[in-house]
């Protein structure tokens, strides 16, 4: 059972390029999120989905696009890069019922953009 | 203010020691918590969930308040393989998670 699959796991980036972070998991999960982490700031939510072709804003959304056509996937793709969005990048999933559904997250990737 | 704060940290203590973690939240909509752990460069995993009853898992004891907005999470008899950052997170009825910024543990032989 692989869960939440993420790649790559490490990512160098100049700035404007663009790029996309793929998303995977295979628990039929219906709920599927991104997320940054930085030092001082925690996890922060970029954009998250509720099933396949809804996606919605979380809260730090700029710069970021997302789309769910399946169930199992929900690449991130980073429009032109900057510096600013270097960062760790989680992807997380769950299922959308139940008080205390467990969320598992991908293993991360490490972005660095200059 | 940030939806859920936690104390800051970081936690040193000695192995054996009993630590305890706080965590408050300022929007009453949430509907679950969690404490979930993450080693340094690694994935959260979720520790346990937090009900108002209480609950206990082994040396790890979560308890809920509603009333006032507070989460708790005590570590009874510390291990070296305790030593992560402790996050405390809430949940919304449209499923988002909220995550503090964390507290970091280290224990020490």
């Amino acid at each position: 059972n692989a869960g939440v699959t993420q790649t790559p796991k490490f990512q160098v980036l100049k700035t404007g390029q663009s790029m996309t972070l793929q998303c995977a998991q295979d628990m039929n999960h219906e709920y599927m999120s991104w997320y940054r982490q930085d030092p001082g700031m925690g996890l922060r939510l970029i954009h998250y989905s509720v099933g396949a072709g809804i996606t919605d804003q979380g809260e730090v959304p700029n710069g970021y696009n997302v789309s769910r056509s399946t169930t199992e996937d929900f690449p991130l793709r980073l429009l032109s890069a900057a510096p600013s969005q270097t960062s760790v990048y989680f992807c997380a999933s769950s299922y959308a019922g139940g008080a205390g559904t467990e969320a598992f997250f991908g293993q991360g990737t490490r972005l660095t953009v200059v | 203010r940030k939806e859920v704060e936690q104390d800051p940290g970081p936690f040193n203590v000695p192995e054996g020691a009993t630590v305890a973690f706080n965590c408050t939240y300022s929007n009453s909509a949430s509907q679950s918590f969690f404490w979930y752990r993450q080693d340094c460069r690694k994935e959260p995993k979720l520790l346990m969930s937090v009900y108002s009853s209480g609950n206990e898992d082994g040396r790890f004891t979560a308890q809920l308040n509603r009333a006032s907005q507070y989460i708790s999470l005590l570590i009874r008899d510390s291990k070296l393989s305790d030593s992560a950052t402790y996050l405390c997170v809430g949940r919304g009825s449209n499923y988002k998670l909220t995550f503090g910024k964390g507290t970091l543990l280290t224990v020490n032989p």
